[in-house]
């Protein structure tokens, strides 16, 4: 099936780093969504994007719409231990609110002692 | 206010057999898609129902099938199950009336021996 192309696929750093990751897509989407998903879990909405170019911030995240509408990027700030998931980017065409959602493959970070 | 709530949490199966998952949406939702998710990958749509139909259908054989029933629950079901449906099962909900991201459950693992 059709998937974004987010990256990286996985990520290593130390507590209090800052992290960044982001998505591409060859089609356009009206809606970028950021979700983090825990083991055992479903995936939890981070940050919803409606408008191209827009920035939204969710406490240490921030996220951007892409202004060619094809992209989104996820930057988290001053990371901590819970921070520790699997990234989902997810791209919508919400026609008449009948589309389905897109998901990216993910990017799993880790946080290193 | 309950969430997306889905049953079983896990199910094991063998080949050849038949799977019945159920999903109730959170309050004040009316539309329910569905999502497969393989190890390692990011959901994969499979369908979407809204007013006990379903509207749109990702790349999923007949084999996969569902219901939503007039309080919008909604079941999958997948018959002559192969090992390659071993997969954790997602469902989302959602409001035709406000324009808000889908929520989503925490899944059925679904293993198949």
């Amino acid at each position: 099936g059709q998937q974004l192309n987010q990256s990286p696929q996985s990520m290593f750093i130390q507590e209090g780093e800052d992290v960044s990751m982001n998505c591409t897509s060859s089609s356009i989407f009206n809606t970028w969504l950021w979700y983090k998903q825990d083991p055992g879990e479903g995936p939890v909405l981070l940050i919803a994007l409606y408008k191209a170019g827009e920035l939204t911030s969710n406490g240490r995240l921030t996220a951007q719409f892409g202004i060619t509408r094809k992209d989104s990027f996820l930057n988290i700030s001053a990371s901590i231990p819970s921070d520790v998931g699997i990234y989902f980017c997810a791209g919508e065409r919400p026609m008449n609110r009948d589309d389905k959602i897109i998901f990216g493959k993910g990017t799993r970070l880790h946080i290193l002692p | 206010d309950a969430g997306v709530t889905q049953s079983p949490t896990h199910l094991i199966k063998t080949r050849g057999q038949q799977v019945t998952l159920r999903c109730s949406p959170k309050s004040g939702h009316d539309t329910v898609s569905w999502y497969q998710q393989a190890l390692g990958q990011g959901p994969q749509f499979i369908f979407q129902y809204y007013e006990e139909e379903e509207r749109q259908r990702g790349n999923f054989p007949d084999r996969f099938s569902g219901h939503q029933f007039p309080n919008y629950s909604s079941e999958l079901n997948v018959n002559a199950l192969l090992l390659g449906d071993s997969a954790l099962y997602l469902c989302a909900s959602s409001s035709q009336n406000t324009y808000q991201p889908q929520h989503f459950g925490d899944g059925t693992r679904l293993s198949i021996l």
